[in-house]
């Protein structure tokens, strides 16, 4: 079975500092990979997608950039994060077509102080 | 451009009462629908989904949905609430780019 990985759990960083976020996904060949961000009392914002390794789409404009270094892995990062960074970031994964069902990973909280 | 709306914020439902989500899409042709539930500071889990075929869907833990089109619903349903199922539950559907929508949410409350 399928299963897919997100760490850290949790983190709090300070404002101006570095971020790597990775998920992994296991059980499945080349996934289609999501990160998206939920901020609190708002729905979930589609951030970037990937539907093969080095292959990545950007949805909104923003401080963070996304990485496919691996069939299987999604990296988040920032070079220099900001307060409005904050937020529970989630990654997903699906199989071809885009409409196919996505499966979720348990998140990361996310806070930039 | 496509939209997916869940018109209640939060509900409060008393445990073993009836429940009813709302959830309405903006689309032309019929779409892929979609219903998934967050647990508190947890990623989301696939209650159900609908493609095609029969508008009536069931899910896990109890869920089921119907798709009717006239209305363009597809409202989550469940005779029986647990005290296990507060959470929050969103809506999605994909958009013409086959990117998935989600509403923003309804958070559920149960009480005793």
């Amino acid at each position: 079975s399928q299963t897919i990985h997100q760490w850290p759990a949790t983190l709090v960083q300070p404002v101006g500092s570095p971020l790597s976020l990775e998920c992994t996904v296991e059980g499945t060949s080349n996934p289609n990979l999501y990160w998206y961000r939920q901020a609190a009392g708002r729905g979930l914002q589609l951030l970037f997608y990937s539907v093969g390794i080095g292959q990545i789409s950007s949805e909104v404009p923003q401080n963070l950039s996304a990485s496919r270094p691996q069939d299987r892995q999604f990296i988040l990062s920032s070079k220099k994060l900001l307060l409005s960074d904050s937020g529970f970031y989630l990654c997903a994964w699906s199989s071809s077509p885009l409409q196919e069902t996505q499966y979720f990973g348990p998140g990361t909280r996310l806070l930039v102080l | 451009a496509q939209s997916v709306t869940q018109p209640d914020i939060h509900i409060t439902v008393s445990e073993g009462a009836s429940l009813e989500l709302r959830c309405n899409y903006s689309y032309g042709a019929t779409p892929y629908l979609f219903w998934y539930v967050q647990s508190p500071g947890q990623g989301l889990q696939l209650l159900l989904k609908y493609f095609s075929g029969d508008t009536l869907v069931q899910g896990i833990k109890g869920f089921e949905a119907e798709f009717k089109r006239s209305q363009s619903s597809f409202n989550l349903r469940k005779p029986s609430v647990h005290w296990s199922d507060a959470a929050e539950y969103f809506c999605a559907a994909p958009q013409l780019n086959e990117k998935l929508t989600f509403g923003t949410g309804t958070r559920l409350t149960i009480i005793p």
